[in-house]
């Protein structure tokens, strides 16, 4: 199994709507997830992170995070086309499998928001 | 501010070439790293520097040299590169080494390195 798995897209949606992007990992140990943006040609950029269970939101983003399922999700309300990029999760490994500040990311998933 | 910076934004060298990549943070992070990432794919860890020491390198080819001379810099000294080596380099920085809730890594804008 993966250490973590996204679905690399591309997702297209339209503008006004809201884009669901989901992230699950295999390490039961980890504590914080994030979620970076990449444009093309362009470096990580940190939109959220989250590490409680439940819901965090952040103007239209909001981050999901449900430990026991072991997965994680971002929600873009109000697409815009600016919102095109990938999407990448990535989380520090959990204490349990050797800790350190290495950060897995997940193969990221392509957004289009089309007009 | 959470600003690192990266120089140059491009380099282009032969493989008999040496440069260096630069990276400078002024946040107080005490954790720095360099990524690489190619085309479609997403970065690949390469080294860690914990209070200015390595910590983790990812068993990366010696050709690859990094070096953190301070708190706010890291270096990564490149020799004998192959044309496969040609990525984004990222630098990066924490605030603090662990995996600790919120310890966020933030990027810098990256150096396009083509080797030829």
């Amino acid at each position: 199994q993966k250490e973590v798995e996204q679905n690399s897209g591309p997702l297209s949606v339209p503008e006004g709507a809201i884009a669901s992007l989901n992230c699950t990992y295999s390490d039961r140990g980890s504590q914080s997830f994030f979620w970076y943006r990449q444009y093309s040609g362009k470096s990580p950029e940190l939109i959220m992170f989250i590490y409680s269970n439940g819901d965090k939101e952040d103007g239209r983003f909001t981050a999901q995070l449900n430990k026991a399922s072991q997965y994680v999700s971002l929600l873009i309300r109000d697409s815009q086309p600016s919102d095109s990029a990938t999407y990448l999760c990535a989380f520090p490994p959990g204490r349990l499998t050797g800790g350190g500040n290495k950060l897995t990311f997940g193969t990221g998933t392509q957004l289009k928001v089309e007009l | 501010d959470t600003e690192v910076t990266q120089t140059p934004k491009h380099l282009v060298m032969g493989m008999t070439n040496k440069k260096s990549l630069k990276c400078e943070q002024h946040m107080g992070h005490r954790a720095m790293y360099w990524y690489k990432q190619k085309a479609k794919k997403p970065p690949e860890l390469m080294f860690v520097y914990s209070y200015e020491k390595l910590s983790i390198n990812e068993s990366v080819p010696s050709r690859f040299s990094p070096e953190c001379p301070n708190s706010s810099l890291l270096n990564l000294h490149l020799h004998a590169l192959q044309p496969e080596d040609s990525a984004l380099y990222l630098c990066a920085s924490s605030p603090n080494p662990g995996p600790t809730s919120g310890n966020t890594i933030y990027f810098g804008e990256g150096s396009w390195l083509t080797v030829v």
